[in-house]
């Protein structure tokens, strides 16, 4: 059985902080990466993507990646109000047009 | 931007009815699928479809679900007879041909509510 697993929160930070969110995978094999955003009542939002080791960086956000201890996380550099939200991480084992599991995902809010 | 676009946006119907919920996909992409998430749970796939056949399809996906590319624009899954627990968000989704990274686009959803 393919697993994602986060930390379900809520995690708090003060406005413009910088806000960690982290996820495990269970298969080693994993190939691809994502994290969403889904605000309350709507549907995931793709906010990154990555799939080889290391860091990738869009605007406030930055993916990290390490398969070997099978761990990928996300930051988000100045945090807003706006960032409130549920992160969902989202692991594709084959890559490709493979299907994604997702995590149960991890709600963030942002204090003003 | 291109966007994924589902009807209804809220579905209400009687236990044992059939329903059909329908998703147009961006127009360039080649894969699609259909996810749910129960309230409350994470999201959980149902089925993927390419070239006009399902590629693959959860547990979950069981005799009562179907889909089906009508035309060159809309991707539909229905459910024959419904059952309380098929009360979910449900989300389309579609992506490019990819190899290693690709990247699946969701609609905003469909709220089925089964009483």
């Amino acid at each position: 059985q393919k697993e994602v697993e986060q930390n379900s929160g809520p995690l708090s930070v003060p406005e413009g902080a910088i806000a960690s969110l982290n996820c495990t995978y269970s298969d080693r094999g994993s190939q691809s990466f994502f994290w969403y955003r889904q605000y309350s009542g709507k549907s995931p939002e793709l906010i990154m993507s990555i799939y080889s080791n290391g860091d990738k960086e869009d605007g406030r956000f930055t993916a990290q990646l390490n398969k070997a201890s099978q761990y990928v996380s996300l930051l988000i550099r100045d945090s807003q109000p706006s960032d409130s939200a549920t992160y969902l991480c989202a692991v594709s084992f084959l890559g490709g047009n493979t299907p994604l599991v997702f995590g149960k995902g991890t709600r963030l809010s942002v204090i003003a | 931007e291109p966007e994924v676009t589902q009807t209804p946006s809220h579905q209400v119907t009687q236990m044992g009815q059939e329903v059909i919920l329908r998703c147009v996909p961006i127009s360039n992409h080649l894969y699609f699928y259909w996810y749910r998430q129960i309230l409350g749970q994470k999201v959980e796939f149902l089925v993927s479809f390419y070239n006009n056949e399902i590629s693959e399809k959860s547990e979950i996906f069981d005799d009562q679900f179907s889909v089906e590319r009508p035309d060159g624009s809309n991707f539909t899954l229905k459910i024959r007879s419904t059952k309380l627990e098929d009360s979910a968000m449900y989300f389309c989704a579609s992506s490019h041909r990819g190899v290693l990274l690709t990247e699946a686009f969701f609609g905003q959803g469909t709220r089925l509510t089964v009483v």
